[in-house]
């Protein structure tokens, strides 16, 4: 079955500790992102990759890195989490030619306390 | 000024009629243009894609585009009690996505 999956799917921490979330993909997409949701500011884009080795800032990068070494996974890392980073998260893939339609994983809900 | 608008609602609507869901958006170098479904607490679900100026059906969808106006639409027919959710317009330019905030629909049985 074709599926962006994403874990934890949920994750409550404290200030300051370091953690990852991890994304993947199965249907040879090049294109990876993620997202936060937060109330009445909808989906804002944190990082993309074009490819391997290929990322960039989207809207709301400050507090997040990624990486980008094998085509199926898209980690994103917290270093030091701040309350003001809890969130709805979201991963999603696409190709970058022809359509390019994203596919979404189930989410992971972060509270940092 | 948002990048993409739309309308947050709620667009309350009787079962079976038709809901027009209406989003512009500001970069006239947008080359992508998408509306997802989302079910609260849930993930965005792909409905339509649309890349040139017309109309795109799809079942009981309709998605709109008029570049020269900035304004991509979505008519859902029919409406049934299940497409109460909140729909999200997407744009994507040359490397990004831009969302809306979105529209919630109400079908009222």
């Amino acid at each position: 079955e074709a599926q962006v999956t994403q874990n934890p799917r949920y994750l409550i921490t404290v200030t300051g500790k370091k953690l990852t979330v991890t994304c993947s993909q199965n249907m040879n997409h090049e294109y990876m992102s993620w997202y936060r949701q937060d109330p009445g500011l909808g989906l804002r884009q944190i990082y993309y990759s074009m490819n391997v080795e290929v990322t960039d800032k989207g809207d709301v990068p400050e507090g997040y890195k990624v990486s980008r070494k094998e085509k199926r996974n898209f980690p994103l890392i917290l270093e030091s989490p701040s309350p003001n980073q809890t969130s709805l998260y979201f991963c999603a893939s696409s190709f970058t030619s022809g359509g390019n339609e994203q596919f979404f994983g189930p989410g992971t809900r972060l509270t940092v306390l | 000024q948002k990048e993409v608008e739309q309308n947050s609602g709620p667009l309350s609507v009787p079962e079976g009629a038709i809901a027009s869901l209406n989003c512009t958006y500001s970069d006239r170098g947008s080359q992508s243009f998408f509306w997802y479904r989302q079910y609260s607490g849930k993930s965005p679900e792909l409905i339509m894609s649309i890349y040139s100026n017309g109309d795109k059906e799809d079942g009981r969808f309709t998605a709109q585009l008029n570049k020269a106006s900035q304004y991509v639409s979505l008519l859902i027919r029919d409406s049934q009690p299940s497409d109460s959710a909140t729909y999200l317009c997407a744009v994507k330019g040359t490397y990004k996505y831009i969302f809306g905030t979105g529209t919630r629909l109400k079908v009222l049985a």
